[in-house]
């Protein structure tokens, strides 16, 4: 699986969109990638996923660039119950469905 | 649904004792698989299945025993406890992705916060 590269922290205020960054420049053809938060210490929660074009659901929206070397999660109106740990995954779709690699993620804190 | 549920929510082990951490889901999941955290770390997998009576080791495999018996159980077994498997402890199930599913959606329990001492 490709490696990705989350900074590790970030800020957003209250109401606007929080944008986070996900490099992933080894990234193969049949790679999707995937977002998963972990809110407090609570199991991940599955966000959104794409392999080239970009996604929206009622959660998030998911930007892939062309080369599909880096990605972008925008949440739109970030409240203070989104501040998480959020996970950067890229990932084959093959048989193997449990195998997915978690890094450090980024720590977002959402603010007043 | 009651989604993934795991049993129990903490646990104190003295080193060198056994037990058995619980995972269920009900969704007629045939993948599960279970991950462990440290501190300020990602989640690393520990062992995972794809259906009743198939299991795979995943990165940290040593000191943990698996078996799938059942599509809703998957229970993970610590066989001698030593302080370094204090973490806490994640099952989580998805859909097998064939051609067509709409996701590798994991689904994941609330945790087994385990301290070995």
């Amino acid at each position: 699986d490709a490696k990705t590269t989350q900074p590790p922290s970030m800020d957003c205020a209250e109401g606007r969109a929080a944008n986070l960054p996900c490099n992933h420049s080894t990234i193969s053809g049949n790679e999707y990638v995937y977002w998963y938060r972990q809110i407090h210490s609570q199991g991940p929660q599955y966000i959104i996923h794409g392999l080239k074009n970009n996604e929206t659901n009622e959660m998030a929206s998911l930007i892939i660039t062309e080369d599909r070397k880096s990605s972008t999660l925008i949440l739109p109106h970030a409240t203070l119950r989104d501040t998480a740990v959020y996970y950067c995954i890229v990932r084959a779709y093959t048989g193997t469905a449990s195998k997915l690699t978690f890094g450090t993620g980024t720590r977002l804190q959402v603010t007043l | 649904n009651a989604g993934v549920t795991q049993t129990p929510k903490f646990q104190v082990l003295k080193t060198g004792q056994s037990m058995t951490l619980q995972c269920a889901q009900d969704m007629n999941h045939e993948y599960m698989s279970w991950y462990r955290q440290d501190p300020g770390m990602g989640l690393r997998l520990i062992h995972y299945s794809v259906g009743a009576g198939i299991t795979d080791q995943g990165e940290v495999p040593n000191g943990y025993n698996v078996s799938r018996s059942t599509t809703e159980d998957f229970p993970l077994r610590l066989l001698s406890a030593a302080p370094s498997q204090t973490s806490v402890y994640f099952c989580a199930s998805s859909y097998f992705p064939t051609s067509g599913a709409s996701s590798y959606e994991q689904y994941f329990g609330p945790g087994t916060r385990l301290t070995v001492t």
